[in-house]
């Protein structure tokens, strides 16, 4: 069983609308959830970071955590253009290593 | 302030070779990650180390080899260059075990 799994698309959402992207966890004892954005020929750069249950939002984006599902999700409200890219969803299994998802590609039509 | 600086950005080696890729970074983060990523795949750790000194295994390490003599320094090591460690490297910091990861702009690497 992976570690941390996704959809891995593509993705497709017209501009302004919302795009929901998600992701699974297998380690019940992971306790940091991180959401990097990568365009192609790029490295990743961090979009949300998530510890705790609930929701925490940032401008256009917010970051869902429910941990006794085991699922993480990323929406992107009044989505643009410029969203299109790779969405990486890493985990923390209280420890040094992150586990990286696949990735879900994302593309926001004009 | 630079951030995490990788060199070189791309290069080609013939089977058998080895190489170093270089990892800088100018934050004082202790923590420092190398990654391989394969197209369309996520990133996949090989070596990580903890501070100056300390290194452990990530996921696929074999084939790798790391040295971390500084703070500031985390060079990765290819010996006997195999096709199968074409991919793409990038080299991370962060100031803690489950704090933010900051990735360098990655090494392109072609094994042929």
């Amino acid at each position: 069983q992976k570690e941390v799994e996704q959809n891995s698309g593509p993705l497709s959402v017209p501009e302004g609308a919302i795009a929901s992207l998600n992701c699974t966890y297998s380690d019940r004892g992971s306790q940091s959830f991180f959401w990097y954005r990568q365009y192609s020929g790029k490295s990743p750069e961090l979009i949300m970071s998530i510890y705790s249950n609930g929701d925490k939002e940032d401008g256009r984006f917010t970051a869902q955590l429910n941990k006794a599902s085991q699922y993480v999700s990323l929406l992107i409200r009044d989505s643009q253009p410029s969203d299109s890219a790779t969405y990486l969803c890493a985990v923390n299994p209280a420890g040094n290593q992150f586990y990286f998802g696949t990735g879900t590609s994302l593309t926001v039509i004009p | 302030n630079a951030g995490v600086t990788q060199t070189p950005k791309f290069r080609i080696l013939k089977i058998g070779q080895s190489m170093t890729l270089q990892c800088t970074q100018d934050m004082n983060h202790n923590y420092m990650y190398w990654y391989r990523q394969d197209p369309g795949m996520g990133l996949k750790l090989i070596y990580y180390s903890v501070g100056a000194g300390i290194t452990d295994k990530g996921e696929v390490p074999n084939g790798y080899n790391v040295s971390r003599s500084t703070t500031e320094d985390f060079p990765l090591r290819l010996e006997l260059a195999a096709p199968s460690q074409t991919s793409v490297y990038f080299c991370a910091s962060s100031s803690a075990g489950q704090e933010t990861q900051y990735f360098g702009p990655g090494t392109r690497l072609l094994v042929l």
